[in-house]
């Protein structure tokens, strides 16, 4: 398995709290990503990051930032957390080897926003 | 704007018969398509990919077939098993763009599969 943990694995947290969301990964793969994963959605890309203090929005980056200071650090944070950001989040890596490559996923964070 | 879309939203099969889990795209950019299998509680592990330039790819049980013409993909588990049952994402990707966009994935909305022994 790759080496990709989320934390915290669960979260309840009020609405207007900030929240952050964290993933480490010992794989020194230089691609990160944060998708959301809804009923009828599938999965979604909310950031990425393409290398340290290297990122870049996804599809749905409307309340959400990134940093990444350390190539094995991915952090999520939302300013101020809303109902709609109920969700579960999943990080995944990647690397490009000079050929097509498939992304590794964590075991994901269930968020609940009250 | 659904670019993957898996119309079905659920398939039950019985043991040892085939299971088709089935994908349409509209992005004719896409290069690059994946499946997923998801269990609950877990992340999204992969299973099978397939480039473009390829109509064909088999994996053990698994095989992926892609019609570019049609933009259609779909995923043949012969024989299935109850241990398939999951959560089947077909993902989709521009390998071609590279640079700082590798990797991103498009998944269509998921298909759960049963398989009844």
């Amino acid at each position: 398995d790759a080496g990709i943990t989320q934390s915290p694995r669960h979260k309840v947290t009020e609405t207007g709290t900030p929240v952050t969301l964290r993933c480490h990964q010992t794989e020194n793969h230089r691609y990160m990503y944060w998708y959301r994963q809804d009923p009828g959605h599938g999965l979604r890309l909310i950031h990425y990051s393409y290398g340290v203090k290297d990122t870049d929005k996804g599809e749905v980056s409307d309340g959400y930032s990134v940093s990444r200071s350390k190539t094995e650090d991915f952090l999520l944070t939302l300013e101020s957390a809303t109902s709609s950001q109920t969700s579960v989040y999943f990080c995944a890596i990647s690397e490009s080897k000079g050929a097509n490559t498939e992304a590794f996923f964590g075991q994901g964070t269930r968020l609940t926003v009250v | 704007d659904q670019q993957v879309k898996q119309n079905s939203p659920s398939l039950s099969v019985q043991e040892g018969r085939i299971s088709i889990l089935n994908c349409d795209y509209t992005n004719s950019m896409f290069d690059y398509f994946l499946w997923y299998k998801k269990y609950p509680a877990e992340g999204p592990t992969f299973l099978i990919s397939i480039s473009s330039i390829k109509d064909k790819n088999e994996d053990g049980r698994f095989t992926v077939f892609l019609n570019k013409s049609a933009k259609h993909l779909s995923l043949h588990i012969v024989p299935s098993q109850p241990g398939d049952s999951a959560v089947y994402f077909c993902a989709a990707s521009r390998f071609g763009a590279g640079g700082t966009s590798y990797g991103k994935l498009t998944f269509g909305q998921g298909t759960i599969l049963t398989v009844h022994p």
